[in-house]
């Protein structure tokens, strides 16, 4: 089976810009989480999605949005990109909203110039 | 002040060594811990869950102290193959089912 899968691996973006991050989640999972890890350091939260509706939410600014599709796949926007913003994007899944183990995918690494 | 803190390390060991890592958390309400390894540029992935009674996995031993907000790890006869980032984990009810991570432990494991 297949795992979580993200896309693009990896992103140049240059400031102001915008951008979509796509995750799809393992077959039969309903929870998308992302979370967003800057170099040395740990993943921080950004959302949590449980059957299409929003149920968790990081301290990220409002220039970060997500939803959740009818299939479970998920995107991740981010506008007005700041050097900042440059970080490895992390999603995971797992199968309901309270379940501890979540799997990750191999993330999407974004580069704000 | 970060809610999950652990020492960044390195921690360089031969192998065969038993090394032991330590976090705290500051949310009294978190409900469930982890530890998670991350190896360079890949995702994390749960190493094992972290329960009051203490719980081990063949070279792998997780200890919770609740009323410390301490969270430990212990490895065995460190292999080669152990050499990666050790990320503690907490979970953040009030925020949907987010997990704290911590900042990471960086582990060398030397011949």
């Amino acid at each position: 089976d297949a795992g979580v899968t993200q896309s693009p691996t990896h992103l140049i973006k240059t400031r102001g810009q915008q951008v979509t991050l796509r995750c799809s989640p393992i077959s039969g999972h309903k929870s998308v989480s992302w979370y967003q890890q800057v170099l040395g350091q740990g993943p921080q939260f950004i959302f949590q999605y449980y059957e299409k509706e929003e149920r968790g939410r990081g301290n990220f600014p409002d220039r970060f949005s997500a939803r959740q599709f009818p299939n479970y796949s998920s995107e991740l926007n981010v506008n007005a990109l700041l050097l900042g913003d440059s970080a490895l994007y992390l999603c995971a899944s797992t199968w309901g909203r309270g379940d501890e183990k979540l799997f990750f995918g191999s993330g999407t690494q974004l580069s704000v110039l | 002040r970060k809610e999950v803190e652990q020492d960044p390390g390195p921690f360089n060991v031969p192998e065969g060594a038993t090394v032991a890592f330590n976090c705290t958390y500051s949310n009294s309400a978190s409900q469930s811990f982890f530890w998670y390894r991350q190896d360079c540029r890949k995702e994390p992935k749960l190493l094992m869950s972290v329960y009051s009674s203490g719980n081990e996995d063949g070279r792998f031993t997780a200890q919770l102290n609740r009323a410390s907000q301490y969270i430990s790890l212990l490895i065995r006869d460190s292999k080669l193959s152990d050499s990666a980032t050790y990320l503690c984990v907490a979970t953040n009810s009030n925020s949907g089912y987010a997990l704290n991570f911590g900042k990471g432990t960086s582990l060398l494991v030397t011949p």
